[in-house]
């Protein structure tokens, strides 16, 4: 079985500063991951994902996101935050094994809110 | 191109009721996902249908089951509506076996409230 953690359910971050957003998982199997955001009353957008190769995978937004195998974690980054970057993230996984068509585990979610 | 539609947007019901959601997916995409979204959860798989077949459950009871018609649009059912079923359902819609494989494109979801 899989499952995924954020570990920090709210980030207050200052506009203009570089923020990262935690994400670990668990997994018996090699696995993809991927970042969703949520804005309010919306449905979720996908931000980047890894599958495979390298493991700095940059995505829409600015955001980026590293692979780290070792430590079984896929951390979310950006340099320099907007106050447009208010909303909900997703961490989540996926295990492969449909070929294409997996269940996403998602974590609990991480509020980001850009304070002016 | 057209995404994924969801309708109704706000339902509120009561327990023991019986509810239909529905989703279209985005032009082309074959698969549909829901999931249940609780009030400060991430969202949880609930089945996916793939070409008009159950393709996959998550840990939910029977009283959710669904449908995927032929143009791939789908509904989601729940009977005997419990208090716990209150979230944001989400729909997703999916191509495995084009360029954007693994990715998943969501809805905006409906919000089921039941008293």
């Amino acid at each position: 079985a899989q499952s995924v953690t954020q570990l920090d359910s709210q980030v207050p971050v200052f506009e203009e500063a570089p923020v990262e957003l935690r994400c670990n998982y668990s997994s018996s199997v090699s696995v993809y991951l991927f970042w969703y955001v949520q804005y309010p009353n919306q449905g979720l957008q996908l931000l980047l994902k890894y599958l495979s190769g390298s493991t700095l995978v940059k995505g829409i937004n600015g955001f980026e996101a590293e692979f780290n195998k070792s430590q079984t974690s896929f951390h979310l980054r950006k340099p320099s935050v907007h106050i447009s970057d208010t909303a909900e993230y997703f961490c989540a996984v996926s295990d492969g094994s449909g070929f294409g068509n997996e269940k996403l585990t998602f974590g609990t979610g991480t509020r980001l809110t850009i304070i002016p | 191109e057209t995404g994924v539609t969801q309708s109704p947007t706000h339902l509120i019901k009561t327990r023991g009721q019986q509810v239909t959601l529905r989703c279209s997916s985005q032009s082309g995409h074959n698969t549909v996902s829901w999931y249940q979204q609780a009030l400060g959860q991430g969202p949880q798989f609930i089945f996916q249908y793939y070409r008009e077949e159950e393709n996959g459950r998550g840990n939910f009871p029977p009283r959710f089951s669904g449908l995927q018609f032929p143009n791939y649009s789908s509904e989601l059912n729940v009977n005997a509506l419990e208090l716990d079923d209150s979230a944001l359902y989400l729909c997703a819609s999916s191509h495995p076996g084009t360029s954007e494989i693994y990715e998943q494109y969501f809805g905006p979801g409906t919000r089921l409230t039941v008293t």
